[in-house]
Order: C-alpha cells, then structure tokens, then sequence
C-alpha cells in the first residue's frame, strides 16, 4: 500500500449506531488531519494531530470522537449521528510544521458516510 | 485568518481547448497556495503548490498557476484539455502553521 488510504470506502449507518472509520498513511508523515466535505461547500476540518498529539478539534460535536494511536494510523469513532452528519469524510497527512514551514496535504479516498 | 474564493462554480470547456480556474485570496503576508483535483470518488490529489520564488508554477497533467500579489490571485491553466481532466479543482491557502482554507471548488466538465 502506499499513500494514504481509508476504510470502509463507503457505510451506511442509523443514528444509533456505533461506526468507526480508519485511515493509515504510508508516507512516514508525523501530522494526520480529518476533513468533512459536503456538497458545494468548502473542506471542513474537523481534527489535527501531530505527533499522536490533537492540536485542533475545530468545535465538532461529540458524537464524533477522534483517536490518533500512532503516527500512522488516525480513527474517528462515531456514535448516534445525525443525518445532517451525512458526507464524504477525507484523511490527509503532512510533515509536521514545527520548521514553519507548511507543507502539503496528502489526501485518502474518503468514506462516503450516509447516516439513516 | 486567511479565506479563499473560487468565482467560477462551474466551467464547460471543449477538449482541445484552453481553460483558466480563477482563485482569488485573503492573506496579509506571502500565503502558501495549493491547488488540488478531486476525480469522482476521490480524494483531493495535489496539482501544484506556490511557497517562493518564481510566480509561475509548473505542476502535474500539464497544469500551471501564476501567483500574482497585486490582485490577490492564483489562477490555474491548462493550455490543451482533455476528457480525463473533467473534475472538481480545489484552490487552497494556508500559512506557516497545518491550517488549510479551502475554496468552494469548480467544477469543469469537458465536451468532446
């Protein structure tokens, strides 16, 4: 495998359900990014980690629950969603940013998440 | 904060033809900018990036961008499309932190 990759590509899920998405990167990246993309309407983020550390969580609900266990591997753990949750949820990774310097984002295909 | 804005939501180019992505941002010092594709179903994939040095910018699939400072702008050119160019372009901006402002994104469809 190489680059970033997500599972499932695609889940359906009911408001009380317990779900969670994975993202593994293969880039030796120290920093893992969650995005929300909806509709005609710009990324979202949602959480940053670097270093296995959360240094954002861009005022997102509970019920969306973030967990960075290494530097490669980053989940989000959902729990009684709502339907409005419903979108394509986007992994990217990137050198950290401790030399000021921003680099680039590398993206994972998604999980296409409809919630019912 | 910096912001973003992509004017066009939608653009038809015939194949063969030119096409120009318009990016326009909002950043008080040099920003870093990015553009991006998104194929259906896909992730965003990286086209070209803007950091320093020469304003004109050389990316992948015959892609290039000109960053001018005067009107704020990193508009995206392709001089010949093809069909496999049909996607949504992202413009992106950011500075020397991990925070990424994204625009609404254009959609360009290709005719043959």
């Amino acid at each position: 495998e190489t680059g970033v990759t997500q599972t499932p590509r695609h889940l359906v899920m009911g408001m009380t359900n317990k779900k969670s998405l994975k993202c593994e990167q293969h880039l030796g990246h120290n920093a893992m990014y969650w995005y929300k993309q909806s509709a005609k309407k710009p990324l979202e983020l949602m959480f940053v980690y670097n270093f296995k550390e959360q240094t954002e969580n861009n005022s997102v609900p509970s019920r969306f629950s973030p967990e960075c266990p290494n530097s490669s591997h980053l989940f989000l753990h959902l729990h009684t969603l709502q339907p409005e949750d419903s979108a394509l949820y986007l992994c990217a990774s990137s050198q950290d940013w401790a030399s000021g310097i921003l680099y680039e984002q590398y993206f994972g295909p998604g999980t296409r998440l409809t919630v019912t | 904060a910096q912001s973003v804005t992509q004017p066009d939501i939608h653009i038809t180019v015939s194949e063969g033809a030119s096409l120009e992505l318009r990016c326009n941002y909002s950043y008080g010092a040099t920003p870093y900018l990015f553009w991006y594709v998104q194929s259906p179903g896909q992730g965003l994939q990286l086209l070209l990036k803007y950091f320093s040095g020469d304003t004109l910018v050389q990316g992948i699939k015959g892609f290039e961008a000109e960053f001018k400072r005067s009107q704020s702008s990193f508009n995206l050119r392709k001089p010949s499309v093809h069909w496999s160019d049909a996607a949504e372009y992202f413009c992106a901006v950011g500075a020397n932190d991990y925070k990424l402002s994204f625009g609404a994104g254009t959609t360009v469809t290709v005719r043959a």
